[in-house]
């Protein structure tokens, strides 16, 4: 059975930093191009960032609204795809899902999401 | 603001057919194919429609999609009271160079 399984959200002040997870099962992880999706409250789906698999590339592409400030990694030994998010702004609120990527599996798989929110 | 447009809202009863309209531009649903999502009440997003027309396994063939020039376009006949669902429209932008989706389309069935 395939799982993505988003953890680390939670409540952080404006300015601060957080570094959400997603572990995998079911798919061979190594192989898959791995994105990042939001969704603030009562708003539509926001592309964040993807990160490549490493045999092509491992590059990472980011959402003009996070460049700069999140990171997106990956380690293939523990099938885990990371966010890093810093510098946060309040507008950073929003429900954070890891899903395969829309070049790769055509975003097939999506995980249930982690809250992050950005308040003072 | 979303690049990809989208009616804010749609509706139908049981038994019709309604279309959702996802207009976009030449660098993103004019040069990629384009994937619709299902999103019911307080869960994850679902693929219901990739490749323009596509349906994933398990996706009635109630549910059908379609292109051309720069917009897209699903359709749900038969409307079943379990189709209430928010459903967006995404495709890659080129000129973005990121994915792109339309602000979502909210589905009533009355």
């Amino acid at each position: 059975e395939v799982q993505l399984v988003e953890s680390g959200g939670g409540l952080v002040k404006p300015g601060g930093s957080l570094r959400l997870s997603c572990v995998v099962s079911g798919f061979t992880f190594n192989n898959a191009w791995m994105s990042w999706v939001r969704q603030a409250p009562g708003k539509g789906l926001e592309w964040v960032g993807r990160i490549k698999s490493k045999t092509d590339g491992g590059t990472t592409d980011y959402a003009a609204p996070v460049k700069g400030r999140f990171t997106i990694s990956r380690d293939d030994s523990k099938n885990t795809l990371h966010l890093q998010l810093n510098s946060l702004k309040t507008e950073d609120t929003a429900v954070y899902y890891c899903t395969t990527d829309l070049g790769y599996d055509y975003q097939r798989r999506w995980g249930q999401g982690t809250v992050v929110t950005v308040s003072s | 603001q979303s690049v990809l447009t989208q009616p804010p809202s749609a509706s139908g009863t049981p038994g019709q057919r309604v279309t959702i309209s996802c207009s976009g531009s030449s660098s993103n649903i004019g040069s990629n194919t384009v994937n619709w999502y299902q999103q019911l009440p307080g869960t994850a997003p679902k693929l219901l429609i990739y490749t323009n027309s596509q349906r994933p396994s398990g996706v009635p063939d109630r549910f059908s999609g379609s292109k051309s020039g720069t917009s897209a376009s699903l359709a749900i006949s038969g409307l079943q009271s379990e189709d209430e669902a928010d459903y967006s429209c995404a495709t890659w932008d080129d000129s973005l160079n990121g994915q792109v989706f339309g602000g979502g389309t909210k589905l009533t069935v009355l």
